[in-house]
């Protein structure tokens, strides 16, 4: 399994500002997905993050509350901006392991907006 | 977005009962997975299942990956206290497909065990 560390593992935001959350991944992976879980709910996927290529958004998100990077195979990062107090979630970094058919999830990132 | 039927919700059991949850879909998946979430963490995988009609175990843990594709159950045998936490089936799609990587998730079941 490919070991994930998120930065940072929460915090506190002013709504009106930005927020942006690393993802580091101990080995290199094509596919990197973001998540995000609002409070009580499940998981809900916000965009593939390809290395070369844009990221790719769910319904439901776009890129300019949602900017992604991927300057290489195994860093991304995710910047929540223009918060407001519906974006406090956590937000969930994933990955496909070796053979491309399981997903290892990093510990998260909880944000709120206040 | 779109969700999987995850049932039950919430399951209250005491230490030592066998648990049992299951998921539903309306949609094909290449591949289901049970994940674990314990507070202030990310989802652990606890098991992955790959064809249809396969039963794979991991411990005390049991899944079954549904002949039509679209379901899958997970089973929790003898219950500890440490098997609290929230449960959650994912669905994966095909390879070379446009959901191929992309986890749709059920809604999950939170589990408390009672010593």
């Amino acid at each position: 399994s490919a070991v994930i560390s998120q930065k940072p593992s929460r915090d506190i935001c002013q709504r009106g500002t930005s927020l942006t959350i690393q993802c580091q991944v101990d080995s290199q992976v094509t596919m990197m997905f973001w998540y995000r879980q609002q409070p009580g709910q499940s998981l809900t996927l916000i965009a593939t993050a390809n290395q070369g290529s844009e990221a790719t958004y769910e319904s439901g998100f776009v890129i300019d509350k949602f900017p992604i990077s991927r300057p290489n195979l195994t860093f991304s990062t995710l910047t929540v901006s223009n918060m407001s107090p519906e974006d406090s979630s956590i937000y969930l970094c994933s990955v496909l392991g070796t053979g491309n058919t399981e997903a290892f999830f990093g510990q998260g990132t909880r944000l709120t907006v206040v | 977005g779109q969700q999987l039927n995850q049932s039950p919700q919430s399951m209250f059991i005491q230490e030592g009962e066998d648990v049992s949850m299951n998921c539903t879909s309306s949609s094909i998946f290449n591949t289901w997975l049970w994940y674990k979430q314990d507070p202030g963490e990310g989802p652990v995988l606890l098991i992955a299942l790959y064809k249809a009609g396969e039963l794979t175990s991991n411990g005390r843990l049991t899944a079954q990956f549904g002949i039509t594709r679209k379901d899958s159950f997970l089973n929790i045998s003898a219950s500890i206290p440490s098997d609290v936490g929230i449960y959650f089936c994912a669905g994966q799609g095909y390879a070379g497909g446009t959901s191929y990587g992309k986890l749709t998730f059920g809604q999950g079941t939170i589990l408390t065990v009672h010593p």
